[in-house]
């Protein structure tokens, strides 16, 4: 069964500065897709930036980007020149691309907080 | 271009009744998700279902069943609600071809008192 672990319940960063948010993951699949989505308090869920386990090179999506180190099973989110409007929870989630098994699955969060 | 709908949005019910959420998509995708969301738990997945007429079991399926007898709707059922079932549910649906962006619901805040 594949886990996705988020070690962070909660971060602050001061606006303008760069935060790092962890995930690591468990799975026997080698091809596989990676998520981060952001939950603000609207509670909507939105995509921030998705990685497919084939390539090499780490997704960017403007001023996010990830590290995404597949023997290590990691897959962190860097966030650059924080804004206010970043404070949210941040979901990192998991899906197979093996046809029939493709269970999207997320971890437990990290709530973060940007101050001014 | 409405996306993913679910009704209703908000809901209380007496332990022991029972319910069904709706959950509609107008992207024609193949994949769609019940998830609960409860603090500090993240989203668990209930059950998904990979395309018209299938179904399987998620992280944490029991009391609830679904259907998916259309390709656009996936229903939740809950057959005897329980107060441990209080929570925010979100329905999710993605394609297999295009993107895997997973699209959700807007939630339904159900209370079981």
């Amino acid at each position: 069964a594949q886990t996705v672990t988020q070690s962070q319940p909660e971060m602050s960063v001061q606006e303008a500065e760069t935060v790092t948010l962890s995930c690591t993951y468990d799975t026997s699949e080698n091809n596989y897709y990676l998520f981060w989505y952001k939950q603000p308090p609207s509670r909507q869920m939105i995509l921030v930036i998705r990685q497919e386990a084939y390539k090499q090179q780490n997704a960017t999506e403007n001023r996010f980007s990830v590290n995404f180190q597949k023997a290590a099973k990691s897959f962190s989110l860097k966030i650059s020149d924080s804004q206010l409007g970043d404070t949210a929870m941040y979901f990192c989630a998991f899906m197979p691309s093996r046809g029939g098994s493709e269970k999207l699955v997320f971890g437990k969060g990290t709530k973060l907080t940007v101050n001014p | 271009n409405a996306g993913v709908t679910q009704t209703p949005k908000f809901r209380v019910l007496k332990t022991g009744q029972s319910m069904t959420l709706l959950c509609a998509q107008d992207m024609n995708h193949e994949y769609m998700y019940w998830y609960r969301q409860d603090p500090g738990m993240g989203l668990r997945l209930i059950h998904y279902s990979v395309g018209e007429g299938t179904t399987a079991k998620g992280e944490v399926p029991d009391g609830y069943n679904v259907s998916r007898l259309k390709k656009q709707n996936f229903l939740l059922g809950l057959e005897s609600a329980a107060p441990s079932q209080t929570s925010v549910y979100f329905c999710a649906s993605s394609s297999r071809t295009v993107n895997t962006e997973a699209f959700f619901g807007q939630g339904t805040r159900l209370t079981v008192v």
